[in-house]
């Protein structure tokens, strides 16, 4: 199974802070990552697919980069909306695979 | 508009089975593949598998084999996720999701509610 660690779990942060976490595979996933963003009580919502496109209706501060084992979700400007849980996902392998979450809470 | 509407909670005794069925709508059932995810209370997000609505070709993870049976009826445009031997720990809430298959880069791009599962004695 490929495994996917993301970091920091949680982080603590202000409206307009800029904002970066980070996932890794255990191997080389090429660009098959994607970034999910749940609210509590929720269904998760996808923000961004095959590493670095920007889902329909997600704002432009929401970007992604990386590929092979190392990627990053970048929010330019935190958002008072944007407090919430952050998930990565690995689509390469048929067994689809989610990091542990990284929780984003007010500072 | 394109929507996945899960059935309701339900709470179950171990031992017990339970459905939850996940019916679509917006959109050509047969296109898109439907996972199934769970999220235990306080947890993170935990694929189970796949179910192809064309072919009717289902991908367990190997932690459900034996215990899980994912099927489509597509007459109705609806998936069902089914899981036996229910356990204390598979109380959570089961997600489905659809995936448009835009090879070969994969992802869940519109999700049901949720349906709450409590196993409970």
């Amino acid at each position: 199974d490929i495994q996917m660690t993301q970091s920091p779990s949680s982080l603590s942060a202000s409206v307009g802070d800029r904002v970066t976490i980070t996932c890794r595979a255990s191997q080389s996933i090429s660009s098959s990552l994607n970034w999910y963003q749940q609210k509590a009580g929720k269904a998760p919502k996808l923000l961004i697919y095959a590493a670095s496109s920007l889902q329909s209706g997600v704002p432009s501060r929401f970007s992604g980069s990386g590929s092979g084992t190392d990627f990053t979700l970048t929010i330019s400007s935190l958002q008072p909306e944007d407090f919430a849980s952050y998930y990565c996902q690995q689509s390469y392998s048929t067994l689809r695979t989610f990091g542990q979450g990284t929780k984003i809470e007010l500072k | 508009q394109v929507q996945l509407v899960q059935s309701g909670a339900e709470v179950k005794k171990p031992g017990a089975s339970v459905k939850v069925s996940c019916k679509a709508s917006g959109y050509t059932f047969t296109d898109y593949y439907i996972h199934w995810v769970r999220q235990a209370p306080g947890q993170g997000l935990e694929w189970m598998g796949w179910i192809n609505p064309h072919s009717g070709d289902t991908y367990y993870v190997q932690k459900f084999q034996g215990r899980v049976i994912m099927t489509r009826d597509t007459s109705i445009s609806t998936a069902y996720m089914e899981l036996s031997s229910l356990r204390s720990d598979d109380t959570a809430v089961y997600y489905c999701a659809r995936d448009p298959l835009r090879f070969p880069y994969y992802y869940m791009d519109v999700w049901g509610k949720g349906t709450t599962v409590t196993v409970s004695s």
